[in-house]
């Protein structure tokens, strides 16, 4: 399956603990874009890649939050003193580079599966 | 504050057409709309997308006025694995800060 991977899949976690993701993009695609989406909601950007470079990300990020994509390939998204209201899944998805800086220009993104995290 | 509007549900029944109309106000100049779908416990699937006029594929069809502050997603003859979220996302400036704009999502219910 050469599809976006996301690991892991559920993690339960106790306030104020870190914890860490990672997401495997499809191998040729250079755009990587995470999102937070609860329940009865449409996801929420977090951020994007293109390559390494982190372009954007969202004001709506505290400072808790860190994504990184060191070689352009695979990516995490930290999140340091979970709180209760960081419950969510998270979600990433990656896409090929089409003309211009804008994320949303003509490139279908494909998501992952989601990675469920419960904070207790 | 940018965001995008869609109904929150709707009805239909087997071998009908289904329209689900978005409002985005504040869609970024240079910006094309996209549609996805969503099954329970699994990420968004992209259906269409488009920047002006109309765009037809084989699963949909996308409508943009000129002023491009709606878009219209239409599914000819739908079946009952159409059930599913529909999503709209287009990109738009807050402040400055380009973000990607998610729909709060259509909940569609297709019945035999």
């Amino acid at each position: 399956d050469t599809g976006v991977s996301q690991d892991p899949r559920h993690k339960i976690t106790k306030r104020g603990q870190n914890v860490t993701f990672r997401c495997d993009p499809i191998s040729e695609h250079n755009r990587l874009y995470w999102y937070r989406q609860t329940l009865g909601q449409g996801p929420e950007f977090l951020t994007y890649f293109q390559n390494e470079a982190q372009l954007e990300k969202s004001r709506l990020l505290s400072d808790r939050f860190s994504a990184e994509r060191p070689k352009g390939s695979f990516s995490t998204l930290e999140i340091q003193r979970t709180e209760q209201g960081d419950s969510a899944m998270y979600l990433c998805a990656s896409s090929s580079r089409d003309r211009g800086r804008s994320p949303n220009n003509y490139n279908e993104q494909f998501f992952g599966p989601g990675t469920r995290l419960t904070v207790l | 504050l940018a965001k995008t509007t869609q109904p929150i549900s709707m009805d239909s029944y087997e071998g009908q057409e289904v329209n689900i109309t978005c409002s985005h106000n504040n869609i970024a100049t240079n910006d094309y709309i996209t549609w996805y779908q969503q099954f329970p416990s699994q990420g968004p699937r992209f259906i269409i997308q488009g920047y002006k006029t109309k765009v037809t594929n084989e699963v949909a069809s996308l409508f943009i006025p000129a002023d491009r502050k709606s878009s219209t997603l239409s599914l000819p003859r739908v079946s009952l694995s159409d059930t599913a979220v529909y999503y709209c996302l287009v990109g738009a400036y807050m402040d400055s800060n380009y973000q990607l704009i998610w729909g709060a999502g259509t909940k569609l219910i297709i019945k035999p």
